[in-house]
């Protein structure tokens, strides 16, 4: 277990609809980021926060948030959904800003119908 | 954008044997070179991880090969066990550049 949790596991919506994927990092953890990974893309860096700060971007989409709260969990919304967005999103965690290792969640998949 | 090319796609290897899979990177700043496994249903784990200033990185049965010249960096699994059967991915960065993920190699070790 690598003590982050993300919530929901599943997520099954309609095109067009908007989502909120939550993450806890691990205890202690001040940075949060966020992936999501598709069988032809592999894993895509979206988005990093550093203790509520956001810290660096990805290929995230303007469709696409994130925040991180100052409990450090952090949520990435998703929004106006289209087929292309169905996939795995994993949070991961870690002390620093830099790369000091990462530690995955189990992720959530998302499905848009 | 910075990409890791990672190889081969697909890995079958018989018990006991030895599993290899190659990355390369492009950025010379990069300085932190993590591998990571990832089982079905879960999120990827790291594994090992090695930095530029050694060649080579052994932790149990896995083995991180580096060579800063080729750019180039290799995860060798001794031993292999049906239970290692998963998805690896390396990945490359540095202290001011975020992790760029290979895209995986799907590994099979038949007992």
């Amino acid at each position: 277990d690598s003590g982050v949790t993300q919530t929901p596991k599943h997520l099954i919506t309609a095109t067009g609809q908007r989502v909120t994927l939550r993450c806890s990092p691990r205890s202690g953890d001040l940075s949060v980021y966020w992936y999501q990974q598709s069988l032809d893309q592999g894993l895509q860096f979206l988005i990093q926060y550093y203790n509520g700060e956001e810290r660096a971007k990805g290929n995230i989409l303007e469709r696409f948030s994130a925040q991180q709260f100052p409990d450090l969990h952090s949520e990435l919304n998703l929004s106006s959904l289209e087929l292309g967005d169905s996939a795995l999103y994993f949070c991961a965690s870690s002390f620093g800003r830099g790369n000091s290792p990462l530690h995955f969640g189990n992720g959530t998949r998302l499905t848009v119908t | 954008q910075q990409q890791v090319k990672q190889s081969p796609q697909s890995l079958i290897v018989q018990k006991g044997g030895i599993s290899i899979i190659n990355c390369a990177y492009e950025n010379t700043a990069f300085d932190y070179f993590p591998w990571y496994q990832q089982f079905p249903g879960k999120g990827p784990a790291l594994l090992i991880a090695i930095r530029p200033d050694v060649s080579e990185k052994k932790e149990g049965r896995f083995t991180i090969s580096f060579n800063k010249s080729a750019k180039q960096f290799s995860l060798h699994i001794m031993d292999s066990q049906p239970g290692d059967s998963a998805t690896y991915f390396c990945a490359s960065g540095g202290s001011n550049y975020k992790l760029t993920f290979g895209k995986g190699t799907l590994l099979t070790v038949n007992p």
